[in-house]
């Protein structure tokens, strides 16, 4: 198994740009998530899917969008990037839908910086 | 409403010495509690989980907490430091009840001295 895979690495946006990043897992987990990780924040939940077709907002998801078409996939939209959106996204998945008693597994990682 | 508060942003050890990161919590259901670490440049990888089978709670890499729900404690020790274990810690709690929410704690980084 690759476990959580996530692409790009790395990222320069310039502002008002959109993207998508990437994010795909091959254990066949219901729960998945993004989180972006700033400097003394931690980690903080952008959006969710507790499994195909269903979706709903964390923390910060402003300027986000998200879908769950597949188990597999959740990438996630940035429509109109701005300097605020720099950070490193992390998205996670989990083998049930509940986070109660379950850990996350995380992918590597994705450094984004908006100019 | 929950929430997590590492009590120190940065704890430096000489190896061989105990490590102790404090963390706090605050939860309005019966909490799951995690330790993450992460290294440098690396994702998140789980330390410890606490779900309410057993108050002291082990670990990888030798590492434990304690469950204080009277203090609404989770700190977490290891006896002797290893240069390996220098990197960012993170307490999290995820919400009761069959809840779709974590939230992180700030993180500690741990330096670990020669």
């Amino acid at each position: 198994n690759a476990g959580v895979t996530q692409t790009p690495k790395f990222q320069v946006l310039k502002t008002g740009q959109s993207m998508t990043l990437q994010c795909a897992q091959d254990m066949n987990h219901e729960y998945m998530s993004w989180y972006r990780q700033d400097p003394g924040m931690g980690l903080r939940l952008i959006h969710y899917s507790v499994g195909a077709g269903i979706t709903d907002q964390g923390e910060v998801p402003n300027g986000y969008n998200v879908s769950r078409s597949t188990t597999e996939d959740f990438p996630l939209r940035l429509l109109s990037a701005a300097p605020s959106q720099t950070s490193v996204y992390f998205c996670a998945s989990s083998p049930y839908r509940g986070l109660l008693n379950n850990e996350q597994f995380f992918g590597p990682g994705t450094r984004l910086t908006v100019l | 409403a929950q929430s997590v508060t590492q009590l120190d942003s940065h704890v430096s050890v000489s190896e061989g010495t105990p490590v102790l990161l404090r963390c706090n919590y605050s939860s309005s259901y019966s909490p799951s509690l995690f330790w993450y670490v992460q290294h440098p440049n690396k994702g998140l990888q789980l330390l410890l989980k606490y779900t309410s089978a057993a108050t002291l709670v082990k670990g990888i890499n030798g590492f434990e907490a304690e469950f204080k729900k009277s203090e609404t404690s989770f700190h977490l020790t290891k006896p002797s430091a290893h240069m390996s274990d220098a990197a960012e810690y993170f307490c999290v709690v995820s919400e009761g009840t069959g809840g779709f929410k974590t939230i992180f704690g700030a993180g500690t980084r741990l330096f670990v001295k020669a």
